[in-house]
């Protein structure tokens, strides 16, 4: 069985600054990767995802994010924050059990201060 | 761009009604999900569908959940005597052909029991 946690429910940083969002899994089998943004209202939208192959991925509105097998981490960076980055973060994890669940984590609410 | 479209995208039910919830997935997307995230809580898995059976299902996919694919376009959730728990936001999901798992999410639908 799969699981997610997301370090700390609530993470507020300052406009430009670094925004860190951090997030561990559990697989026991290699795991497909995924951080979803959800903005007020909205469904769940995708920044980015690690299948195979590099370790760093890059998605949308300068996100990236690094796949660390050995820490079982898939933790989301972004060096410059922006207001419009206000918004609720998940990190998900995928495993093809012969159809994909998805199992996400509890989720973080990012703060942007100006 | 192809989108997850539901309906309706709020409702306010007595409790013990029966509900039913719409989705129109992807044309071309094969497996369906459904998700139900409680007010400012998790985005919890409820069930997966695929080629007309359900692949999966979570231990809230109780005896009073059902799902179905009516007339090969809408996916629908249907829930036959609502609780005041059942009050969430309802997400459908859809996963292409590909072998990634990402998730295609629609808006929501709001389930208020009264």
């Amino acid at each position: 069985a799969q699981s997610v946690t997301q370090l700390g429910s609530h993470v507020s940083v300052s406009e430009g600054a670094l925004v860190l969002l951090r997030c561990n899994y559990s697989s026991s089998v290699p795991p497909y990767l995924f951080w979803y943004v959800q903005y007020p209202n909205q469904g769940l939208q995708l920044l980015l995802k690690y299948t195979t192959g590099a370790t760093l991925v890059k998605g949308i509105n300068g996100f990236e994010a690094e796949f660390k097998k050995s820490e079982t981490s898939f933790h989301l960076t972004k060096p410059s924050a922006h207001m419009s980055d206000a918004a609720e973060y998940f990190c998900a994890v995928s495993v093809n059990t012969g159809g994909f669940k998805t199992i996400f984590g509890a989720g973080t609410r990012l703060f942007v201060k100006a | 761009e192809p989108e997850v479209t539901q309906t309706p995208s709020h409702q306010v039910t007595q409790m013990g009604q029966e509900v039913i919830l719409r989705c129109v997935p992807i044309s071309n997307h094969l497996y369906f999900y459904w998700y139900r995230q409680i007010l400012g809580q998790k985005v919890e898995f409820l069930v997966s569908f695929y080629n007309n059976e359900i692949s999966e299902k979570s231990e809230i996919f109780d005896d009073q959940f059902s799902v179905e694919r009516p007339d090969g376009s809408n996916f629908t959730l249907k829930i036959r005597s609502t609780k005041l728990e059942d009050s969430a936001m309802y997400f459908c999901a859809t996963t292409g052909t590909g072998v990634t798992g990402e998730l295609f999410f629609g808006e929501g639908s709001r389930l208020t029991v009264l």
